[in-house]
């Protein structure tokens, strides 16, 4: 059974560092893409930032490209998101999500497995 | 970046069929994904590709295209369908993923 953990959620000030961190297992996870994407409370789901299998293509969403990283550990099936010079408006639900086909460029965007998502809050 | 629209809300009797649409330029080159998501729940996928469900979603999701719109139609509502649905897809670069404003089915 396909599982996704989130962690790393938290409280932090406006300007800080925060890393989020999701394990995985089930799969061969080595062999997918993986995503981040994150909710506001009430709101709607945004994309923040996907990897290929093998981190050959990475992409952002633009609010937040230049200050979150992803990357991933194939060896210990972890996919991570850090997170720098974090504002109020990142204050959301963060989803790790596992992309449907092998191999595949984080481009397909079809995610047939949601972890149950770790919260970052970003306030003074 | 492109964008998808998706009415805020539908509704529907029990037992009737509804279609839930989402527009947007990059769907005229690329296919739509359906998910679901209830409240206090992670989304689940119900509808990807030109119309492929995963193991265990009911055949009475289906999915279609037609020009720069998607469509997820439910045949046969059902109470437990009652959810938030949300279309994603990429956007018109094809760089991006992006997802609708989602729509609130009510089933009455």
């Amino acid at each position: 059974e396909v599982h996704l953990l989130e962690s790393g959620g938290g409280l932090v000030q406006p300007g800080r560092s925060l890393r989020l961190s999701c394990a995985a297992s089930g799969f061969s996870f080595d062999e997918y893409a993986m995503h981040w994407v994150r909710q506001v409370s009430g709101k709607g789901l945004e994309w923040v930032s996907g990897i290929s299998w093998n981190s050959g293509t990475i992409g952002y969403a633009d609010s937040v490209q230049g200050r979150f990283t992803i990357s991933r550990d194939n060896a210990k099936s972890a996919l991570y998101l850090q997170m720098n010079n974090l504002r109020p408006e990142d204050t959301a639900l963060y989803y790790c999500a596992k992309s449907l086909s092998e191999y595949g460029d984080y481009r397909g965007g079809i995610f047939d497995y949601w972890g149950l998502g770790t919260l970052v809050t970003v306030s003074s | 970046s492109s964008e998808l629209t998706q009415e805020p809300a539908v509704s529907v009797a029990f037992g009737q069929t509804v279609s839930i649409s989402c527009q947007g330029d990059s769907l005229r080159f690329y296919y739509a994904s359906w998910y679901q998501q209830k409240p206090g729940q992670a989304p689940v996928l119900v509808v990807y590709g030109k119309n492929n469900r995963p193991s265990g979603i009911p055949d009475r999701f289906s999915g279609s295209r037609s020009g720069n719109t998607a469509s997820l139609t439910v045949t046969g509502a059902q109470a437990e369908d009652e959810a938030d649905y949300y279309c994603n897809s990429r956007d018109s670069s094809g760089d991006h993923v992006i997802f609708g404003g989602g729509t609130r089915l009510t089933v009455l």
